[in-house]
């Protein structure tokens, strides 16, 4: 079973559509979670760190459910510009942090 | 890429040759990370430096070493390049202004022939 896993889609939505990517981990001591973006042919991008309780970036909520080593990101009134990869990635301690990244969503907004 | 500097962008080897790319940070972070990029394997570890004068092996180092010349740079090294390390190759730093995630430098597109 891999570290951290994903759907790698592709996920084709319209324009203005909510769309939502799950991730599970297998490590259920991790302790830090990320969303990542990432561009056609360009470096990986932190898009929001991922909160026990939730948290919310302007169109985009993440969600981390610890039970079940689930972690997901919900992107509202989706846009154009956010045709990307996302990369679902994973912690193993805070000290000497080392992250294990998933395969990646690749995402297309449909105009 | 504010932070995080790799040289070169490009580059074609043939099979045996050498070479080292380097990664450069401005950011004054303890820990480095170099990462390959392959098509759905996801990005993976290859070395990373907890801090000057340390490193340690990641999930896939054979075939590399690595040199920590002082905090600011952390270089990845082929001695004699395989097919099979045609990647692209990623250098990171631990996030900026407090964040624990990491900051990617723009990569290096590696095709070995």
């Amino acid at each position: 079973r891999k570290e951290v896993e994903q759907d790698p889609g592709p996920f084709n939505v319209p324009e203005g559509a909510t769309v939502a990517f799950n991730c599970t981990y297998s490590n259920s001591a991790s302790q830090s979670f990320f969303w990542y973006r990432q561009d056609c042919r360009k470096e990986p991008k932190l898009l929001m760190s991922v909160y026990s309780s939730g948290n919310e970036d302007g169109r985009f909520t993440a969600q981390l459910n610890r039970a079940s080593q689930y972690i997901s990101l919900l992107i509202r009134d989706s846009k154009l510009s956010d045709s990307a990869t996302y990369l679902c990635v994973v912690g193993s301690n805070f000290g000497n942090e080392k992250l294990t990244f998933g395969t990646g969503t690749r995402l297309t907004i449909i105009p | 890429n504010a932070g995080v500097t790799q040289t070169p962008k490009f580059q074609v080897l043939k099979t045996g040759q050498s070479m080292t790319l380097q990664c450069a940070q401005d950011m004054n972070h303890n820990s480095m990370y170099w990462y390959r990029q392959d098509p759905g394997m996801g990005l993976r570890l290859i070395y990373y430096s907890a801090s000057e004068g340390t490193t340690d092996k990641g999930e896939v180092p054979n075939g590399y070493n690595v040199s920590r010349l002082n905090k600011r740079e952390f270089s990845l090294r082929l001695e004699s390049a395989a097919p099979s390390q045609t990647s692209v190759y990623f250098c990171a730093i631990r996030g900026r202004q407090g964040a624990v995630g990491y900051t990617f430098g723009s990569g290096t597109r590696l095709t070995v022939v």
